[in-house]
Order: structure tokens, then C-alpha cells, then sequence
């Protein structure tokens, strides 16, 4: 069964403190790992999509990099706008997304 | 573009009761999903349709949930009778079937809580 881990389950950070989101994953063939952002109240917003071990995308402070067992969402010089819930997904063979519980991060200014 | 659309944004109810909730999606995504989001479980793929037909229902937990797609810009999840269990946050989703990112786009949630 395919398994979506994230670590932590919260992260609270000062402006400007860089720091990592992990999300490891066991799947039996992966085809796309996903990370969206949600904002209390609202729908999960999409960040990036990786493919391939190695890859790596940015987007203004952040940025997401991939292994064969895991991704790391960077967050570079955090703002408190950056404070939301992050989500981790796997699609594995076809158009179905497995989440993980996601990190809460908190950035305080 | 409006964005995914759902109705009712709140819903409270009470147990046994029949609740439908509504989903518009983008217009010319051809794929639609339904999510149900609570704390315990996080997000959970309900069923998802391609081209107005169910392709996975597997994550429909039980009989009391059913969902259709009569049109390709309407899809109806209705729970009868609710309990509840039930209540949670559930989420629409659509998106483009060739989409280089294979982003999908989620509506603004319904809020459904069963006395």
C-alpha cells in the first residue's frame, strides 16, 4: 500500500529562518510527487510537481527536490505569508493523489 | 477562469438526514475528483470521474455515499443517511488530462457537520 509521511507535523520559525519539510514516500511506481500548500478555510493550492530523482523546482522562497525515497521542500528567508499547512502527495499509476498529513509551518515576523 | 465551484460552503445537519453537496468544475477539465479532508484521516480520495464516468470508487466508504456526474460542468456527492462521521471537509477537484504538471485545481471545501 502505497504510504506518505511527513515530518514534522509543525514547524514554527522566526522571518527569515530558513528551514526544511520532509516527505518520504513508499510507493510501488511513482509517477509525479506533489506538493500543494493550504491556507485555513480554503482548497489545497498547487506548488510543483517533481518526476525523477534529482529533480528540483523553485518558486520564489521555495524550493523542492526529490530522491528515490523522499522530497524536502526548502524554505528560504521564510515571511509570515509563507505561514500555511504544506502538503505532500504521490500519484503512483494513474490520476489518483495519496496525501500525507502535512507540516504546519508558522512564521512569525 | 472562476475556479473549481462548490455549494453549499457550510453545511450542519442532523443524523439521518440526506446532504448533497455540489461541485462545478473549470470548464474543459475533463477529470473530477472528490476529497473528504478531517484530522484524523487527512485528505482521502473519495471517487474520481473522467469524461462524466466514475473510474475509482474505491475510496467511497460506504453504500451511504454516492456520487454522479450528469454533465461535464456539474457533479452531485449526496450521503443518505448521514452520520455523524461524516462530518468533515470535503473537497472538489478537477483537472486537464494531459496536464504537464498533472496539478490538479481543488474547489474551496464544503464544511459538513451532522448533529
Amino acid at each position: 500500500e502505497d504510504q506518505v509521511t511527513q515530518s514534522p507535523e509543525a514547524l514554527r520559525l522566526q522571518e527569515g529562518e530558513s528551514s526544511s519539510l520532509n516527505c518520504s514516500y513508499t510507493v510501488s511506481g511513482l509517477r509525479g510527487l506533489f506538493w500543494y500548500r493550504q491556507d485555513p478555510g480554503k482548497g489545497p493550492e498547487f506548488l510543483f510537481t517533481l518526476y525523477s530523482a534529482g529533480e528540483e523546482k523553485e518558486k520564489e522562497r521555495l524550493k523542492a527536490t526529490l530522491t528515490k525515497k523522499e522530497s524536502f521542500l526548502h524554505i528560504t528567508a521564510p515571511k509570515p505569508e509563507d505561514s500555511a499547512t504544506y502538503l505532500c502527495a504521490v500519484r503512483p499509476n494513474d490520476y489518483k493523489l495519496s496525501f500525507g498529513a502535512g507540516t504546519t509551518v508558522t512564521v512569525r515576523a | 477562469d472562476a475556479g473549481v465551484i462548490q455549494s453549499p460552503r457550510h453545511e450542519v445537519t442532523e443524523m439521518g438526514q440526506e446532504v448533497t453537496l455540489r461541485c462545478k468544475p473549470i470548464s474543459g477539465h475533463d477529470y473530477l475528483f472528490w476529497y473528504r479532508q478531517t484530522m484524523m484521516r487527512g485528505l482521502e480520495l473519495l471517487i474520481y470521474f473522467n469524461n462524466n464516468v466514475p473510474i475509482d470508487d474505491s475510496g467511497m466508504p460506504e453504500d451511504r455515499f454516492s456520487a454522479k456526474m450528469p454533465n461535464a460542468s456539474f457533479s452531485t456527492l449526496k450521503i443518505q443517511p448521514s452520520e455523524p462521521r461524516d462530518s468533515a471537509v470535503y473537497f472538489c477537484a478537477s483537472s486537464l488530462p494531459l496536464a504537464p504538471l498533472g496539478e490538479q485545481f481543488f474547489g474551496p471545501g464544503t464544511r459538513l457537520t451532522v448533529l
